[in-house]
């Protein structure tokens, strides 16, 4: 069937390193991709996204990649920093409007 | 996001119970969805508007209606609350105009819902 995962539902880094959240999906025909991050209390808040015609996208201290080969999105955070802690979703868009969403990982930063 | 409001932000009901969730935006958008997200869960779409005039049903609509009533208000009405509609409601909107086919869903604070 088709689905957003994630491969890890909680990620713990020290802060200052480099985190990586990983994302699957099974549509080959999804043909855009999101990241939102999650504060407790909070809406999800935009963070990233990237269309299935790049490979890679940039943002500040973001970097979203996407292997269609093996339908893979990730998103790595440079030097982690406790503002950082979150849950993050990946979501695909399936057509103009509908998003799917992953159930998210949690990203805790130690001091 | 702040030009994404939602009222109330908690609410606490009784089974059997109608009650109105509330969504305005200031952004100036086209779109708006209603979302219930459950813990350690992802968003689930409940339904969805392009305008004013045109209300879709998403994935979980059972249980639940809308009403658009005008570009900036959406609402969502649970006609008789369950226990099981115990969750997080989030209101979001895109705007097609400027952003072409694909779009990016801009989400307020959410409402927790408590239905006993």
């Amino acid at each position: 069937g088709e689905s957003v995962g994630l491969h890890l539902p909680t990620l713990s880094v020290q802060e200052g390193d480099n985190s990586i959240i990983n994302c699957a999906y099974s549509n080959s025909a999804s043909d855009y991709f999101i990241w939102y991050k999650q504060e407790s209390g909070k809406g999800p808040q935009f963070i990233i996204d990237i269309r299935s015609n790049m490979d890679k996208r940039q943002g500040q201290r973001v970097t979203v990649l996407l292997n269609k080969t093996v339908k893979h999105l990730s998103l790595q955070i440079a030097a982690t920093q406790p503002g950082d802690s979150a849950v993050y979703f990946c979501a695909e868009a399936r057509g103009s409007y509908k998003l799917i969403f992953g159930s998210g990982t949690r990203l805790l930063v130690r001091p | 996001d702040a030009d994404v409001t939602q009222t109330p932000r908690n609410r606490i009901t009784k089974t059997g119970k109608r009650i109105m969730l509330e969504c305005s935006q200031t952004k100036g958008h086209d779109r708006m969805y209603w979302y219930r997200q459950d813990p350690g869960l992802g968003l689930q779409l409940i339904y969805y508007s392009f305008d004013v005039k045109d209300i879709n049903k998403g994935e979980i609509s059972d249980g639940y209606s809308v009403s658009r009533q005008a570009q900036a208000k959406f609402s969502l009405s649970l006609e008789s609350a369950i226990p099981n509609q115990t969750a997080l409601y989030f209101c979001a909107t895109s705007d097609t105009r400027t952003s072409g086919a694909q779009e990016t869903q801009y989400f307020g604070p959410g409402t927790r819902l408590l239905v006993l």
